[in-house]
């Protein structure tokens, strides 16, 4: 079956400095997505990676704060910009029209545990 | 008030009790129904999924989807202590974004 790998697995950062979390796999998809989960909560979507065009951001997440990239369909990153202590979460990376699997629901990477100090 | 209402527990039972996990919604746009599971330090893996009304069984797990009223659940039978994790319900609408909405997850806890 499909996999879907996200780097890095964690990292401690300090405030006011950017990490980039890369999601990657192994066979074409129709959509990405990143999720935050913060510290024992649900999660909440912060973009939809489209592919060769710019995000669609949801309500309360800015480009500025949440870069994303898509350059093919089988990749994507999300940068954590200007980082502070609220940023502390979980980073999840989806993915939606995985061959061989439901097409109308969505599949989740291993998340990136970030911690800003 | 939230889109998915979910009881966050923890909910704590003997092993090979019936469990029973649910969720109510206010967006009657809803048709896609999933329930993840979610063990500690992992991210959320698919367990079920329905699309609109009635039940689906797959082993030991039974999801149900009451449409009219709003409220879905998820059942687990002779529970182990491997479904010990965190459960979460999901929804989406079938036009437009293909977002979904979660709840805040039930920590569940089955003990030998």
């Amino acid at each position: 079956s499909a996999v879907i790998s996200q780097k890095p697995s964690r990292d401690i950062c300090q405030r006011g400095t950017s990490l980039t979390i890369q999601c990657q796999v192994d066979s074409q998809v129709t959509m990405m997505f990143w999720y935050r989960q913060q510290p024992g909560q649900s999660l909440t979507l912060i973009a939809t990676a489209n592919q060769g065009s710019e995000a669609t951001y949801e309500s309360g997440f800015v480009i500025d704060k949440f870069p994303i990239s898509r350059p093919n369909l089988t990749f994507s990153t999300l940068t954590v910009s200007n980082m502070s202590p609220e940023d502390s979460s979980i980073y999840l990376c989806s993915v939606q029209g995985l061959s061989g699997k439901v097409t109308d629901t969505q599949y989740f990477g291993p998340g990136t545990r970030l911690t800003v100090l | 008030q939230k889109e998915v209402e979910q009881d966050p527990g923890p909910l704590s039972v003997p092993e090979g009790a019936i469990v029973s996990l649910n969720c109510t919604y206010s967006n009657s746009a809803f048709q896609y129904f999933m329930w993840y599971r979610q063990y500690s330090r992992k991210g959320p893996e698919l367990l079920m999924y329905t699309y609109s009304s009635g039940n689906k069984e797959d082993g030991r797990f039974t999801a149900q989807v009451d449409k009219s009223s709003k409220y879905i659940s998820l059942f687990i039978r002779d529970s182990q202590p491997s479904d010990s994790a965190t459960y979460l319900c999901a929804m989406r609408e079938i036009q437009g974004a293909q977002k979904l909405v979660f709840g805040q997850g039930t920590r569940l806890t089955i003990n030998p």
